[in-house]
């Protein structure tokens, strides 16, 4: 049984850095092709691609983004880290971790956390 | 970026209706497209991968087509848990970007 569990800070000030942790079971990150993927939704607004990471350690970011955003893995505790740098009330929103299964060009988001509420406020 | 515009973003339908939704990308991305469902207050769910291909225990009333930039998500009989907001979503690219979602109400 695949779960995804994104972990954080509630509530953050603006110009701070968030560190977001997903932990996950059921799939193994070393095993290709799995991936593990960052998604946020503001309140009321779409869902918004953050970054992504594979079995091989390639990561990929939101070009919009990509300055302020950071993903590794830790295949040894089951956990992708996301940070997000210079942080904005703008950020406030709703982040999701998900598991995307498939190859460059095949990539599907199967599976989603329940998602984290961040806060940015002062 | 690719973008990807969905149409409309909202609509009204009746239960038993045939709804359709329509996701047009910026640049030509073969059949790269997947299609996800959202109720409020829970996470998104994978609905359609590969422009048709059914997520498993999805029901067979939900259909996708569609290839090059215009795409099409379909259900053939709303039911009373359709109602929900709908995404598309483009993985031609490594970076991966979403529609601005499809709002489907009780009309």
């Amino acid at each position: 049984q695949v779960t995804l569990r994104e972990s954080g800070p509630a509530l953050v000030k603006p110009t701070q850095t968030l560190t977001l942790t997903c932990t996950f079971s059921g799939f193994s990150l070393t095993t290709s092709p799995m991936c593990v993927s960052w998604v946020r939704q503001p309140p009321g607004k779409a869902l918004e691609w953050l970054a992504l990471i594979d079995w091989d350690d390639d990561k990929y970011y939101s070009t919009s983004l990509k300055t302020r955003l950071t993903i590794s893995k830790d295949t040894s505790k089951n956990q992708v880290v996301l940070t997000m740098s210079d942080l904005d009330p703008m950020d406030t929103a709703t982040y999701y971790c998900t598991r995307i299964q498939g190859y460059r060009s095949y990539r599907f988001l199967d599976y989603w956390g329940q998602g984290l509420l961040v806060t940015v406020s002062s | 970026d690719i973008q990807m515009t969905q149409s409309p973003s909202s609509l009204s339908a009746s239960v038993g209706d045939r709804v359709t939704i329509t996701c047009r990308a910026s640049e030509a991305i073969s059949t790269h497209v997947n299609w996800y469902q959202q109720k409020p207050g829970q996470a998104p769910k994978l609905l359609i991968y590969g422009e048709s291909n059914l997520q498993t225990g999805v029901p067979s009333r939900f259909s996708g087509s569609g290839s090059g930039t215009d795409f099409t998500l379909s259900i053939s009989s709303l039911q009373p848990e359709d109602f929900a907001t709908y995404y598309c979503q483009q993985c031609y690219s490594t970076l991966l970007t979403f529609g601005g979602g499809t709002k489907v109400e009780i009309k």
